[in-house]
């Protein structure tokens, strides 16, 4: 089955540096790569998704880029700001089904 | 305009006891999915329905784990003879069909503890 790895862990950076996590996936038939974001306590959130068409997507301060040949694809916060904060999960699913998580990246940006 | 609901938001468990978890997916999804997620951990699949039909249970841990969504809508997650490994947050999910819109909308999870 897929399997999904997620790095770093804990990410630190200060308000209006960049953030980059990246992740890897091991079955190359995967076509759709969404990454959630969750706060303490509360449920995961959509913030960006790219299918397998596509190399580079684009939502304001958030960009996601997918390299299939590499089998890997990588969140970018640009002008991170302190509500940035939060644990970042990536994923990975065939059909456009089931979803297989990283184990997330705690992102903290201090002001 | 409702999102995912789940009930009960938290439920305490002594070893041994049954527990039922019910998930209210956003009106028109047949697509439902139940993920389980250890503290610091990513969720993780359990089973999957599309309507009333059950397409993959191959994530459910034991056959202590069954899940149901008997009219295509609600769905109930439920654990038998619960043990302390089962403590996690149970997260569902909803979709469109397949190929309409990829986007799973989830709940805001029952958090289960087993003493």
């Amino acid at each position: 089955g897929e399997n999904v790895e997620q790095h770093p862990s804990t990410l630190s950076v200060q308000e209006g540096d960049s953030a980059v996590i990246k992740c890897t996936y091991s079955d190359s038939a995967s076509n759709y790569f969404p990454w959630y974001k969750q706060e303490l306590g509360k449920r995961p959130q959509l913030i960006i998704d790219i299918r397998s068409n596509v190399g580079e997507k684009k939502d304001q301060r958030i960009a996601v880029t997918l390299n299939k040949t590499a089998k890997h694809f990588s969140l970018h916060i640009t002008e991170t700001q302190p509500e940035d904060s939060a644990v970042y999960f990536c994923a990975a699913s065939l059909g456009y089904s089931t979803l297989t998580f990283g184990k997330g990246t705690m992102l903290l940006v201090s002001p | 305009g409702a999102g995912v609901s789940q009930s009960p938001r938290y439920k305490v468990a002594k070893r041994g006891q049954d527990v039922a978890l019910r998930c209210d997916p956003i009106s028109g999804h047949v697509s439902l999915f139940w993920y389980q997620q250890a503290l610091g951990q990513g969720p993780e699949f359990l089973t999957y329905f599309q309507n009333e039909a059950q397409l993959d249970k191959s994530g459910l841990p034991s056959d202590r784990f069954f899940a149901e969504r008997p009219e295509g809508s609600v769905s109930t997650l439920k654990i038998q003879r619960t043990q302390q490994e089962d403590s996690a947050v149970y997260l569902c999910a909803s979709s469109l069909p397949q190929g309409v819109d990829n986007e799973q909308f989830f709940g805001p999870g029952t958090r289960l503890t087993v003493l």
